[in-house]
């Protein structure tokens, strides 16, 4: 069974500083990486992806690949009261039509 | 804003009874899916389409079906709703050529009583 974690949190960090989220991957092979953010009672909203060749910076968010450990990471620096959010990593296994979700992790940053 | 909407938003129903729940896009892309979301579960995929007429079943599509008889519409069935079904449905689209990046309607929150 192809499996995506993630710690539930809630992770708390105070603004202005670096926001670190992880999650781990059970499928060697997979090929991209996904972040959605979610805001309570809204849908999923796709913020950052990356193959498995690199690593991807965007603003004040960096996602990171770690593909010896079978883990992703996003970073957020400068974190404002805006991002406390559900952050939801996805993985693309290689199948063309699905994903596979971790349950997301609660952030809230605190002003 | 990729032109997905979902009706009806808020339903509440009784045990038994059939409920169909519609998804509808404005640009014409051939790949949708139904999720339902829970607590501690994240998003898991309910049924799937690459195309019209073209459905499959993802990981927890037993008492649901969808039909697909336009490109712009997909609709999720419960066939014989249950509490455990319970829950917030979303419908995604993924544009061609781009593995993994989905876009999600609103969603809609359903309750079985």
């Amino acid at each position: 069974q192809k499996e995506v974690e993630q710690n539930s949190g809630p992770l708390s960090v105070p603004e202005g500083a670096i926001a670190s989220l992880n999650c781990t991957y059970s499928d060697r092979g997979s090929q991209s990486f996904f972040w959605y953010r979610q805001y309570s009672g809204k849908s999923p909203e796709l913020i950052m992806f990356i193959y498995s060749n690199g690593d991807k910076e965007d603003g004040r968010f960096t996602a990171q690949l770690n593909k010896a450990s079978q883990y992703v990471s996003l970073l957020i620096r400068d974190s404002q009261p805006s991002d406390s959010a559900t952050y939801l990593c996805a993985v693309n296994p290689g199948s063309n039509y699905q994903l596979i979700w971790g349950a997301g992790t609660k952030l809230i940053i605190k002003p | 804003d990729a032109g997905i909407t979902q009706s009806p938003r808020h339903k509440v129903t009784e045990t038994g009874t059939p409920v169909t729940l519609r998804c509808h896009q404005t640009e014409n892309h051939r790949y949708m899916y139904w999720y339902r979301q829970d607590p501690g579960h994240g998003l898991r995929l309910i049924h799937y389409s690459y195309g019209v007429k073209d459905t499959d079943k993802g990981e927890v599509s037993d008492g649901y079906s969808v039909s697909r008889s336009k490109t712009e519409d997909f609709l999720l069935t419960l066939e014989s709703a249950t509490s455990s079904q319970t829950s917030v449905y979303f419908c995604a689209i993924r544009p061609s050529g781009r593995a993994g990046e989905q876009f999600f309607g609103p969603g809609t929150r359903l309750t079985v009583l």
